[in-house]
């Protein structure tokens, strides 16, 4: 397995434009989240899913964020309109729940900077 | 409300040294305490969990429920173990971070 599976890596933008994040979880997992990483405040929880079904969005931003997974192997986060603010490296992770040891496995993130 | 505080955004240690990196929580349950690191380059991963008290690329952890830490240590730092550390408290699904320490090790 080639391990969770992001796109774009990296993604430039100007403010104001709609920006969408790709995530392939690993085959077989069932719980999906997207996390927010910045300087300033480490890694948020922006969202969980588990069996495609949004459990925990509590740490969506505003609404200009949004997340869907429309099947087991596909999520999406979209932000419209962008800000500069935005700017930070999103990474998704995927885990098969009820997994006690906890242990979710990330991708290698989705770099993006809103101008 | 779980909190975990990483006190030290960079530590910088010489080859051979001992390192601890150090980790406090706040949770009112049994936490479930976990590092996670971040090597140049790769991805996010898990490095060790309290529960299985083991010790992984010589790093150990011990969770002092006195003291509310979790701090990881290492004996003698090789330069290799530069990279990102995070700790990280899960109650059920949800998996909070530290914001991280940054660990050099010089020759």
């Amino acid at each position: 397995d080639a391990g969770v599976i992001q796109s774009p890596r990296h993604e430039v933008t100007e403010m104001g434009q709609e920006v969408t994040l790709r995530c392939k979880p690993i085959s077989g997992h069932n719980s999906l989240f997207w996390y927010r990483q910045t300087m300033m405040r480490g890694l948020e929880l922006l969202i969980y899913f588990n069996n495609n079904v949004p459990i925990d969005d509590s740490g969506m931003p505003e609404d200009r964020f949004s997340a869907k997974m429309p099947n087991a192997s596909f999520s999406t986060l979209k932000i419209q309109p962008s800000e500069p603010r935005d700017s930070a490296v999103y990474f998704c992770a995927s885990s098969l729940a009820g997994d006690v040891t906890g242990e979710l496995f990330f991708g290698e993130g989705s770099r993006l900077t809103v101008l | 409300a779980q909190r975990v505080t990483q006190p030290e955004k960079l530590l910088s240690v010489f080859k051979g040294a001992p390192v601890e990196l150090k980790c406090n929580y706040s949770y009112s349950g049994s936490p479930e305490l976990f590092w996670y690191v971040q090597y140049s380059r790769q991805r996010l991963q898990l490095l060790l969990r309290h529960i299985s008290r083991e010790s992984i690329k010589g790093f150990t952890a011990d969770l002092n429920k006195g003291e509310t830490s979790f701090h990881l240590k290492k004996p003698f730092a090789q330069e290799e173990d530069s990279a990102m550390y995070y700790c990280a408290l899960t109650r059920n699904y949800k998996l909070t971070f530290g914001k991280g320490t940054l660990l050099t090790v010089n020759p």
